[in-house]
């Protein structure tokens, strides 16, 4: 079993439309958690990081941590077409210094 | 301009023919990292480097190699290529892997295709 399960779409919406993504995990030493955004050809830079469990928000970004579930969100509201990215959730524990593990990525298409 | 480079940015090889893809970043990052992005599997690590002179293994690290002379640079070697190395490559790099969370800056990345 991977550490962490990301499922890889592609996922295609309309423009406007509310956008969830999600990652569960297994190891429950994880603290971080974070989401990354690669566009194609590029590499990944990231967009959000969330300590423990808890929401945050940012702009039309929100993730959400569920220790208890092991399961993590990044939801988009009133997406665009420049959303249309892979987005790759990542985690890190300090117990073994803090490596962080990625999900495979979920690709999103966010289409005009 | 705060970046990490890598060079070339797409390469077509045989197997067996030594390559070296260079990766260096400009921020003053002690740490830095190669990972291989394939379909289905995400980014996995090649290897890793906390400081000059000290690097250390991922989780996929066979065939590969990396040394890190200068903290700017750490490059990847791979002596003797073959076709199941073929993958898209980020280098990237964070100022410590100490601290709570551990922002990485990614390269462009590599295509390697082996032939």
């Amino acid at each position: 079993q991977k550490e962490v399960e990301q499922d890889p779409g592609p996922l295609s919406v309309p423009e406007g439309a509310i956008v969830s993504l999600n990652c569960t995990y297994s190891n429950s030493a994880f603290q971080y958690f974070m989401w990354y955004r690669q566009y194609s050809r590029k590499g990944p830079e990231l967009l959000m990081y969330t300590y423990s469990s808890g929401n945050k928000e940012d702009g039309r970004f929100t993730a959400q941590v569920d220790k208890s579930s092991k399961y993590i969100s990044l939801f988009i509201r009133d997406s665009q077409p420049s959303d249309s990215a892979t987005y790759l959730c990542a985690m890190s524990a300090k117990t073994g210094g803090f490596k962080t593990i990625f999900g495979a990525g979920t690709r999103l298409f966010v289409k005009a | 301009e705060a970046q990490v480079t890598q060079n070339p940015r797409y390469l077509i090889t045989v197997t067996g023919k030594k390559l070296t893809v260079t990766c260096s970043q400009n921020m003053n990052h002690e740490y830095m990292s190669w990972y291989r992005q394939d379909p289905g599997l995400g980014l996995r690590q090649i290897y890793y480097s906390m400081n000059v002179e000290v690097t250390d293994k991922g989780d996929v690290p066979e065939g590969y190699k990396v040394s890190r002379k200068e903290k700017r640079n750490f490059p990847l070697i791979l002596e003797s290529p073959s076709p199941n190395q073929t993958s898209l490559y980020f280098c990237a790099s964070s100022a410590t892997l100490t601290s709570s969370y551990n922002e990485q800056f990614f390269g462009p990345g590599t295509r390697l295709t082996v032939l």
